[in-house]
């Protein structure tokens, strides 16, 4: 089991550019979350998708963030235009049969906008 | 109030101690109740799931539920130098399928 890959690990780009976070879940998982974390606020859901439907979105901070899932194996999270605020570890967890079950997250992606 | 909330810590025991971790939540209609360890600059990691009052034990771990008192706890025997790390509280309410993390409690195992 190769777990919920994200890439890439870390994103160090300037103000302005566009940022996009990819993910690959696990095989069989059928809920996708994709989550923020800042010493400020914790851990943040942004939005989750279930059988590749965005089901809730209203963690999204901003306009600027988008996510989409094209198919079962692959999820992005955008930010166009970054800002420095957006700094933060983004991860993406999975999960398999409904929400209640456990979620099991990737190794997040460290973005630093400067 | 937060809608999960935890003692941020840090909580210092010595090795081989127990170590306790409260969390209490306010939505009464919650199901599902789960807690993470993270070590730093690493993601979660699930140690537990409890969904009905009472214990439930795994190896040095026992989280406890009392839904009436809207608290979910867990205890760590034998503590380890490393059991050192963040421990998640998340909650699922009833209302919606979105796991709500509390802030985290930080562990310290001394040795």
């Amino acid at each position: 089991d190769a777990g919920v890959i994200q890439s890439p690990r870390h994103e160090v780009t300037e103000m302005g550019q566009e940022v996009t976070l990819r993910c690959k879940p696990i095989s069989g998982h059928d809920y996708l979350f994709w989550y923020r974390q800042t010493m400020m606020r914790g851990l943040e859901l942004l939005i989750y998708f279930n059988n590749n439907v965005p089901i809730d979105d209203s963690g999204m901070p901003e306009d600027r963030f988008s996510a989409k899932m094209p198919n079962a194996s692959f999820s992005t999270l955008k930010i166009q235009p970054s800002e420095p605020r957006d700094s933060a570890v983004y991860f993406c967890a999975t999960g398999q049969g409904n929400s209640n079950q456990p979620q099991h997250f990737g190794d997040g992606t460290r973005l630093s906008i400067l | 109030q937060k809608e999960v909330e935890q003692n941020s810590g840090p909580l210092s025991v010595p090795e081989g101690a127990i170590a306790s971790l409260n969390c209490t939540y306010s939505d009464r209609g919650s199901q599902s109740f789960f807690w993470y360890r993270q070590y730093s600059g690493k993601s979660p990691e699930l140690i537990m799931f409890i969904y009905s009052n009472g214990d439930k034990e795994d190896g040095r771990f026992t989280a406890q539920l009392n839904k009436a008192s809207q608290y979910v706890s867990l205890l760590i025997r034998d503590s380890q130098p490393s059991d050192s790390a963040t421990y998640l509280c998340a909650v699922i309410k009833a209302a919606g399928n979105k796991l709500t993390f509390g802030g985290g409690t930080r562990v310290l195992v001394k040795p």
